[in-house]
């Protein structure tokens, strides 16, 4: 099945500093890639989608100059939390559209970050 | 925007059939997903059911849908300690790839 990985697992990081997260779709092409936050017992959060080549489409309220998405290639997006705050302290999840008959997104296992 | 719910917390004995329960807003959603999501992971489809089907069996998983009440349920048969989870509905419309995602239903099993 279509595999997708996500870089680190978990991440500490001080206040202020800038934080990188790796979504790869490791045996397939995604064209699109999500972006979601999850907060403890409570839904994900969409907060952009990712389009190869071009500008990430933010949800509102979403910050985009604090989240930068780049989704340089049609296997990798990546999410740069910047100067990061204690209260972006979350779970973070890519996911991977294949455009398919049934709208499937194949999830990463999550980042785990924390800002101190 | 529109809104899927679902309950937070559900516990089942062992060998007990759990059903989890989902209802939603949106009448044009065309796909009706489960996810299920292990500790400390991503998410994992489950089964899928097209919104012009009222039932969908996949060995143990039954989904049901009722669309006049915009109700869709997860039955598991036979659940084992391996079935512990958050399990998560979601909704899409076809030509649309975003999906929107319930609150989630943490399932307990009770040895």
């Amino acid at each position: 099945g279509a595999v997708v990985s996500q870089h680190p697992s978990r991440v500490i990081c001080k206040s202020g500093t800038s934080v990188k997260i790796e979504c790869r779709s490791l045996d397939f092409q995604a064209t699109t890639m999500f972006w979601y936050r999850q907060f403890p017992k409570k839904s994900l959060m969409l907060m952009a989608t990712s389009n190869e080549g071009s500008k990430a489409t933010y949800e509102q309220g979403v910050e985009k100059d604090k989240f930068l998405i780049n989704h340089a290639s049609l296997t990798l997006s990546t999410l740069t939390v910047t100067s990061a705050h204690p209260e972006d302290s979350s779970f973070y999840i890519c996911s991977a559209g294949t455009s398919g008959n049934y709208n499937e997104q194949f999830f990463g296992p999550g980042t785990r970050l924390t800002v101190l | 925007g529109e809104d899927v719910e679902q309950s937070l917390f559900l516990s089942v004995r062992e060998g007990d059939s759990s059903v989890i329960n989902c209802t939603y807003t949106d009448s044009s959603s065309t796909y009706l997903y489960w996810y299920k999501q292990e500790p400390g992971a991503g998410l994992q489809l489950l089964t899928y059911i097209f919104s012009n089907m009222d039932m969908k069996q996949d060995q143990r998983l039954t989904v049901l849908l009722n669309k006049k009440d915009k109700h869709l349920s997860l039955r598991i048969a036979d659940t084992q300690t391996g079935d512990s989870a958050i399990y998560f509905c979601a909704e899409g419309i076809f030509g649309n790839e975003k999906l929107t995602f319930g609150t989630g239903t943490r399932l307990t099993i009770i040895p």
